[in-house]
């Protein structure tokens, strides 16, 4: 099983600023990872498909980059909505795994 | 819109059975791929169970295998979990989830399974 190991747990940031979060695998995935969005209450919400894909009706202020084992979630510039909690996943090996979660928080 | 709402939650006692049912609308149901993906409360994501479009493969996470079991009826847009023998640690929101090349979308707002006596 491919192991996601994301950080930092936490990033305190505020609005305006940029947000940088990584996620690692324990062995190469390819370009075949993903990015989640998840607000308290709701659903996750794709992000970021296959690394660097936005999802449809995803802001351009998200993107991502990476391959292989390292991964990383960018966001320019922080809108006040952006404040949740972010999931890599990855689709390279069965089973389908999920970092553990990054949250980004308001300073 | 594509939409897919789960329904079945509830609190059981451990070696109970509860089954989880997720309704599917606004897509081809029986095109894609579909995901179930677990949640204690303010925890990670799990992987729990999928089955492929036509019903005839699926696959479990260890944690749930022999006791879960993963079905469909394309004809109703309907996607199940039967969950038999459940332990506290099955406490969870329970998601069901589009597979869309590998990547989950959308996902349907969750129902809590609680176990407990």
């Amino acid at each position: 099983e491919i192991v996601l190991t994301q950080s930092p747990a936490t990033l305190s940031l505020s609005p305006g600023e940029r947000a940088t979060l990584s996620c690692r695998a324990s062995q190469s995935v390819s370009s075949y990872l993903a990015w989640y969005q998840q607000k308290p209450g709701q659903a996750p919400r794709l992000l970021i498909y296959d690394a660097s894909n936005r999802a449809t009706g995803i802001p351009a202020r998200f993107s991502g980059s990476g391959s292989g084992t390292d991964f990383t979630l960018t966001i320019s510039s922080l809108e006040p909505e952006d404040f949740a909690v972010y999931y890599c996943q990855q689709r390279g090996n069965w089973p389908r795994t999920f970092g553990q979660g990054t949250k980004v928080e308001i300073k | 819109e594509v939409q897919l709402v789960e329904s079945g939650g509830g609190l059981v006692q451990p070696g109970g059975s509860l089954r989880l049912s997720c309704a599917a609308s606004g897509f081809t149901f029986s095109n894609y791929w579909m995901h179930w993906v677990r949640q204690v409360p303010g925890k990670g994501l799990v992987w729990v169970s999928h089955i492929s479009s036509d019903g005839s493969i699926t696959s479990y996470a260890d944690s749930v295998k022999g006791r879960f079991t993963i079905s469909r009826d394309n004809a109703k847009n309907t996607l199940h979990l039967q969950m038999n023998s459940l332990r506290a640690e099955d406490t969870a929101i329970y998601y069901c989830a589009r597979d869309v090349s590998g990547s989950y979308i959308p996902w349907g707002h969750g129902t809590l399974v609680t176990v407990s006596s």
